[in-house]
């Protein structure tokens, strides 16, 4: 059974990079023709799209996140990982990676999330 | 971007009503719409997708509807387990933006 886990750095300070990683067991990252995404929902409000990872690699990102934002795959250990530049307290979020179908687009594999404060 | 808007932002209702929560989307996205439910502390779970097709061992008192750019989920018979937030999304076109979430809770 696919299972998604977030890691990563839980306290970040303003102007620093958010760094998470996402390890996928149960199954290959490479297999079936999925893409990979991120998405952030920040305490008590909304979901947010981040952005996605396909099958072939190429990535697209929200563009309001876009100039800070750094997505990537290494297949050879299952892992996704995400990194913004230049957080604000703005960014404090449950950060979550998911597994997506390619068309339609669907999430239908979640990590449990991972919460992420903006702090000094 | 496309915004959607979720109507109600929450609602109070009882074990074995009749709930309906409506997301209109802001242009087209035919039948691009996703919902998905999300209980405290837990990640969003699918639901329904392409409006009306219930995902594998979702109950079928969930159902979903399309007309024009407005897009409904209903619970038929609402049961406890189904007290949570709402959220839609449409898989139209990138960014992929969700609707801003309806709760539902017990009366």
């Amino acid at each position: 059974q696919l299972q998604l886990q977030e890691s990563g750095s839980r306290l970040v300070k303003p102007s620093q990079t958010l760094s998470l990683t996402c390890a996928v067991s149960g199954d290959s990252i490479s297999s079936g023709g999925y893409s990979w995404s991120w998405i952030r929902q920040p305490p008590a409000k909304g979901l947010e799209w981040i952005g996605y990872i396909s099958q072939t690699g190429t990535a697209y990102y929200n563009p309001s996140l876009k100039s800070r934002l750094t997505m990537s795959v290494d297949r050879s250990k299952n892992l996704l990982s995400l990194k913004l530049s230049s957080v604000t307290a703005a960014d404090t979020a449950v950060y979550y990676c998911a597994r997506g179908w390619v068309a339609p687009y669907v999430l239908d594999k979640w990590g449990q999330g991972t919460l992420v404060t903006v702090s000094s | 971007d496309i915004q959607l808007t979720q109507s109600p932002s929450s609602l109070s209702a009882s074990v074995g009503d009749r709930v309906t929560i409506t997301c209109r989307a802001s242009q087209s996205i035919t039948t691009y719409l996703n919902w998905y439910q999300q209980k405290p502390g837990t990640a969003p779970k699918l639901l329904i997708y392409v409006a009306s097709t219930l995902q594998s061992g979702v109950p079928s008192r969930f159902s979903g509807r399309a007309s024009g750019a407005d897009f409904t989920l209903t619970i038929t018979s609402l049961q406890p387990e189904d007290f949570a937030t709402y959220f839609c999304q449409q898989s139209s076109s990138p960014p992929y933006t969700f609707g801003q979430g309806t709760k539902v809770e017990i009366k």
